[in-house]
This record gives structure tokens, C-alpha cells and sequence, in this order.
């Protein structure tokens, strides 16, 4: 089974706090994504990556920077987080050639 | 997590019934789709996935159905359980193993015991 897991199930930040999300995957897929997820938006795309130390503007990278050091890991950065990056923060995964997407059970943050 | 079922279509069941959960999609181009249950708290959550070269694809007690001609997917789960309750989304995809999944924004599935 793939495994998909996120550093943290519930963080709590002050605004103007930098805030490091972790996701790590064990199944050796090149690709991988960060989405957040609101209520009425549905999944909106942040960034994502295809290789180490490769990475992509999602739909919303605004607020966001990634890094991609190892093929396992996929690391969100808000490098001033601020009370509209309070969201549910999801990370997925996907073998290269592959179609699926595979996700963490999620970060609830709270920027206080 | 809870406020992920906020402001979304509901669908209120009974226990033992089958329940159909529907999604348009936006993408004629769309090959590829997948349906997603994502449990309270927790992250999305792979179901069954069909091509468009197929309208019609059964798993475990659910089944999915494609109808290209006016982008429609349907899920069906038989015999609903309490354990079936969740927000479902429906995922397509147009750009082969290069493209990116586009989200619905999901319905939320309600089992009355």
C-alpha cells in the first residue's frame, strides 16, 4: 500500500510565523503535490513537483515556496503566514507514468 | 476534516440502500477519472478510478459509470453502511501521466442507521 504521511495532523501559528509542512512518501514516486482545501473551493493546487529538487507553480503558490531535497520528502513552506493561510493542507503523491494520486491524511492549520 | 463538508450537495441515505452520487466534469479532453472518499478528519482516499474508453466499471460494492456525451461520472455504492459516510469528489484528468488531477468539490454522503 502506498503511504502518504504528513509531519503534523493540527498546527497552531501566529501571523508573520515561518511554517514548515512535511510530507514524506515510501513508495519511490517522482511526483508529488501540495493542495490546500476550503470549504466550498474543493482542492485548489499549491505546487508540485516532477524530480528532486524540481518543482512547478500550482494554481495558488502565492504565500508558498516548496523544496524538494529528497525523492521522499515534498516540504511546504509559509515563509510569513498570515490568518488567510488558515486551511486543511493536503499532500499527495504519484508514480511517475502514473495518473493516480495518492494523499497524507492532512494538516489543519490555524494562523492565529 | 468537518468543515470540509460545509456548503456542499448532501445526500441523506438509509442504511442498506444504495445511495448514486453524481459529478459533471469540464473537460471533453478528459481520459481518466477517479472518485475520492475523504472521511471526517482525514485525507482523500482512492475508491475506483475509470477510462474513457470504458462507460462502466464495478469494484467492491460500487460502481462507476461514464457518460462522455454530457460529461456526467456517477458513483453507486450498494448497500450503504454507516462506515460509507464521508464527503465523496469526483477527480478527471486530460493531460495523460503529464497532467494534473482537476477536483469537484464533492458531495457529501449522510447514512441514516
Amino acid at each position: 500500500d502506498v503511504k502518504v504521511t504528513q509531519s503534523s495532523r493540527y498546527l497552531v501559528k501566529r501571523t508573520g510565523e515561518k511554517v514548515f509542512l512535511e510530507c514524506v512518501q515510501d513508495m519511490d514516486h517522482e511526483n508529488m503535490f501540495w493542495y490546500r482545501q476550503d470549504p466550498g473551493l474543493g482542492l485548489r493546487l499549491i505546487y508540485f513537483s516532477y524530480d528532486v529538487k524540481m518543482k512547478e507553480k500550482g494554481d495558488i503558490p502565492e504565500g508558498y515556496s516548496v523544496s524538494r531535497e529528497k525523492k521522499e520528502r515534498f516540504s511546504l513552506i509559509l515563509e510569513s503566514a498570515s490568518t488567510n493561510q488558515t486551511s486543511m493542507y493536503l499532500c499527495a503523491s504519484r508514480p511517475q507514468g502514473g495518473e493516480t494520486q495518492y494523499f497524507g491524511p492532512g494538516t489543519r492549520l490555524l494562523v492565529l | 476534516g468537518e468543515s470540509v463538508g460545509l456548503h456542499l450537495p448532501t445526500l441523506s441515505v438509509q442504511e442498506g440502500d444504495n445511495s448514486i452520487i453524481n459529478c459533471a466534469y469540464s473537460n471533453s479532453a478528459s481520459d481518466y477519472f477517479i472518485w475520492y472518499k475523504q472521511e471526517s478528519g482525514k485525507g482523500p482516499q482512492f475508491i475506483i478510478d475509470i477510462r474513457s474508453n470504458m462507460d462502466k466499471r464495478q469494484g467492491q460494492r460500487v460502481t462507476v459509470l461514464l457518460n462522455k456525451t454530457v460529461k456526467h461520472l456517477s458513483l453507486q455504492i450498494a448497500a450503504t453502511q454507516p462506515g460509507d459516510s464521508a464527503v465523496y469528489f469526483c477527480a478527471e484528468n486530460y493531460g495523460g501521466s503529464q497532467g494534473n488531477l482537476i477536483f469537484g468539490k464533492g458531495t457529501k454522503l449522510s447514512v441514516k442507521p
